[in-house]
């Protein structure tokens, strides 16, 4: 089944411990991209990556790290969470960019103490 | 600035009932317009697109339009389901450039 999967789906963490959430593609999608989505915000993007070895800031890449070194895989990176990282995040790819269908994770609920 | 804004914020029907939801944008140029469903604690699933030529473009009890000219874009839902209950995220793609442009999402409740 083609799907986007995120791991953990749900984590508590206190502030400053570092950690890492997983997102793996089995579409061989060439774009993929994190978001985060707050009550009122809406979708904003943190990072995106055009292809193995691209990665690109998007509208709020601060506190947050990325990786591409496999197609299918694309984990994001908190060095020393906090607070204000509390959040719903999701992945999403698409096989040529952003102009085309992205196809989203089922997201990770993330709670900085 | 790129924007896209969108209403209501909420919406409670009844089912069976019709509703529309509305989407402003200031993106320009742009390449497609693409309405998502996003049921609660899940990603988002892409209902319709549209291209900057195209007017409409209807998936099963959805339609959306598009004026180009005037940059809007409405989803109208015929004959509401409970399972329609969902947020509704209109995203425009600009032509130029990697980055998606997302309105707030409009919440949708259909009663029974």
């Amino acid at each position: 089944e083609a799907q986007v999967t995120q791991n953990p789906r749900y984590l508590i963490t206190v502030t400053g411990k570092k950690l890492t959430v997983t997102c793996s593609q089995n579409m061989n999608h060439e774009y993929m991209s994190w978001y985060r989505q707050d009550p009122g915000l809406g979708l904003r993007q943190i990072y995106y990556s055009m292809n193995v070895e691209v990665t690109d800031k998007g509208d709020v890449p601060e506190g947050y790290k990325v990786s591409r070194k496999e197609k299918r895989n694309f984990p994001l990176i908190l060095e020393s969470p906090s607070p204000n990282q509390t959040s719903l995040y999701f992945c999403a790819s698409s096989f040529n960019g952003p102009v085309e269908t992205q196809y989203f994770g089922p997201g990770t609920r993330l709670l900085v103490l | 600035k790129n924007q896209v804004e969108q209403s209501p914020q909420s919406l409670i029907i009844l089912e069976g009932k019709n509703c529309t939801l509305q989407c402003n944008y200031t993106v320009s140029p742009f390449s497609n317009l693409r309405w998502y469903k996003q049921d609660t604690g899940r990603g988002p699933v892409s209902l319709t697109i549209m291209t900057f030529s195209e007017n409409t473009k209807s998936n099963g009890r959805y339609t959306a339009t598009l004026d180009a000219d005037t940059k809007q874009s409405s989803l109208h839902i015929t004959a509401s389901q409970l399972s329609d209950s969902a947020s509704y995220i209109c995203v425009v793609t600009p032509a130029y450039g990697n980055k998606l442009v997302f309105g707030a999402g409009t919440i949708l409740r259909v009663k029974s």
